[in-house]
């Protein structure tokens, strides 16, 4: 079975601090990726990698950077927290391009999310 | 843009049938999958569909057209555990990438 692990299920911090959310999965896929999750809006993109040291800018990376130093784990940083940064956070993988990757093989696989708060 | 519309909330009874349509909007179309997510916990694949017509798994089966944009998810023989968010979202690249609709909450009463 694929496991996508978060660091942490809940997690509060103050404004300006540095947040470091982590994600590690055992399934030697070439995609991860970090949403974040909010009523109404759905799960929007925020940073992608399609390989190790690779990123791509999401729908909203705007107060979040991102690194991917080994295969299996896919860091979501904030620099300096603010309040509206409060929200779920979602990691997810899945097999990158070549035919594992396509059709049914591009299925995401998801983390147990992470709730942060912002004070 | 991209843009998926799907209903923000159904409510059904118990052994009833429920369809949550998905209309999409994107700049390319690579395949459109269909997640379930119970309250506090991860989504998880439920199907996914490529070409067009009716892809059937159980109680569970989704139908896509293409040419319309259009997808639904027919659930059948409602059950209380079936309440949850659906989740429409569709592949518009090769990368991987998918873009999610809102999500569509179902509420099955007794």
């Amino acid at each position: 079975d694929v496991k996508v692990t978060q660091s942490s299920r809940y997690l509060v911090k103050r404004t300006g601090e540095k947040v470091f959310l982590e994600c590690v999965q055992d399934m030697d896929h070439e995609n991860m990726f970090w949403y974040r999750q909010d009523p109404g809006l759905g799960l929007r993109l925020i940073y992608f990698s399609y390989d190790v040291k690779m990123k791509e800018k999401g729908d909203i990376p705007e107060g979040y950077s991102v690194s991917r130093e080994k295969k299996e784990r896919f860091s979501l940083i904030l620099e300096s927290a603010s309040t509206n940064q409060t929200s779920m956070y979602l990691c997810a993988s899945s097999f990158g391009g070549g035919t594992s990757g396509q059709g049914r093989g591009s299925e995401q696989f998801f983390g147990p999310g992470t709730r942060l708060t912002v004070l | 843009g991209q843009n998926i519309d799907q209903p923000t909330e159904m409510t059904a009874t118990e052994g009833a049938i429920v369809q949550i349509n998905c209309t999409y909007q994107t700049s390319g179309f690579n395949g459109l999958f269909w997640y379930q997510q119970h309250a506090g916990e991860a989504p998880t694949f439920l199907s996914y569909n490529v070409l067009d017509g009716l892809e059937e798994k159980g109680r569970f089966s989704s139908f896509l057209s293409r040419s319309k944009g259009y997808s639904y998810l027919l659930l059948k023989e409602l059950q209380m555990k079936d309440s949850a968010s659906y989740l429409c979202a569709v592949m518009a690249d090769s990368w991987g990438k998918l873009q999610f609709g809102a999500g569509t909450q179902v509420v099955v009463t007794p």
